[in-house]
């Protein structure tokens, strides 16, 4: 079965410091994953997708990549009290494999 | 671009009823929808696959005679909960895909039915 494991949280950063998001997948042969951003009662929002070992970056945004490790993270710069949400990574190509989230609060 | 909308936004019924969600892709055909549930402070679940003109496939565990879907075009799925009870009240997304090999998907609004 496959898996996707997040830390729930809640991660508490300070208003323009780094915050750094962890994920881990158990599907060795997975080849996309995203991250998405989601604000209570709405419906996912796609933040960052990436398919290649390494960074991708995206205006605050970076998402990192080690399929050896089966490792993905989300790091946001110069976090904004707007950033505060919860975030998922989700795993796969077709229907996607979501973790439970990790809840990111950021204070002004 | 890449829109999906959801109609209703949110619905509530009493148990025993049927409640039919439709899901569009407004601006770009989608070959393949997904849709998902998700309960309270819970993470998004995969509940099945629709793919247009064929039979939709279903996650293991979720019951496809009480969750009808149908994906008549290339724009329009909708999912039928049947006979509703309210272990079935939840968060229903559909997203959309347009069909390319690692396309990100587009979702909904999400529906919220809540089953009395």
């Amino acid at each position: 079965q496959k898996e996707v494991e997040q830390n729930s949280g809640p991660l508490s950063v300070p208003e323009g410091a780094i915050a750094s998001l962890n994920c881990t997948y158990s599907d060795r042969v997975s080849q996309s994953f995203f991250w998405y951003r989601q604000y209570s009662g709405k419906s996912p929002e796609l933040i960052m997708s990436i398919y290649s070992n390494g960074d991708k970056e995206d205006g605050r945004f970076t998402a990192q990549l080690n399929k050896a490790s089966q490792y993905v993270s989300l790091l946001i710069r110069d976090s904004q009290p707007s950033d505060s949400a919860t975030y998922l990574c989700a795993v796969g190509a077709d229907g996607l494999t979501f973790g439970k989230g990790t809840h990111l609060i950021i204070q002004p | 671009g890449a829109v999906v909308s959801q109609h209703p936004s949110w619905v509530i019924c009493k148990s025993g009823t049927s409640v039919k969600i439709e899901c569009r892709s407004l601006d770009f055909q989608a070959t393949t929808m997904f849709w998902y549930r998700q309960f309270p402070k819970q993470s998004l679940m995969l509940m099945a696959t629709s793919n247009e003109g064929s039979k939709a496939t279903y996650e293991q565990g979720v019951e496809k005679d009480k969750f009808l879907i149908n994906h008549a075009s290339l724009t329009l799925s909708t999912l039928t909960v049947t006979s509703a009870h309210p272990e079935d009240s939840s968060f229903y997304i559909c997203s959309a895909h347009p069909g390319l090999a690692l396309d990100e998907q587009f979702f909904g609004p999400g529906t919220r039915l809540t089953v009395l």
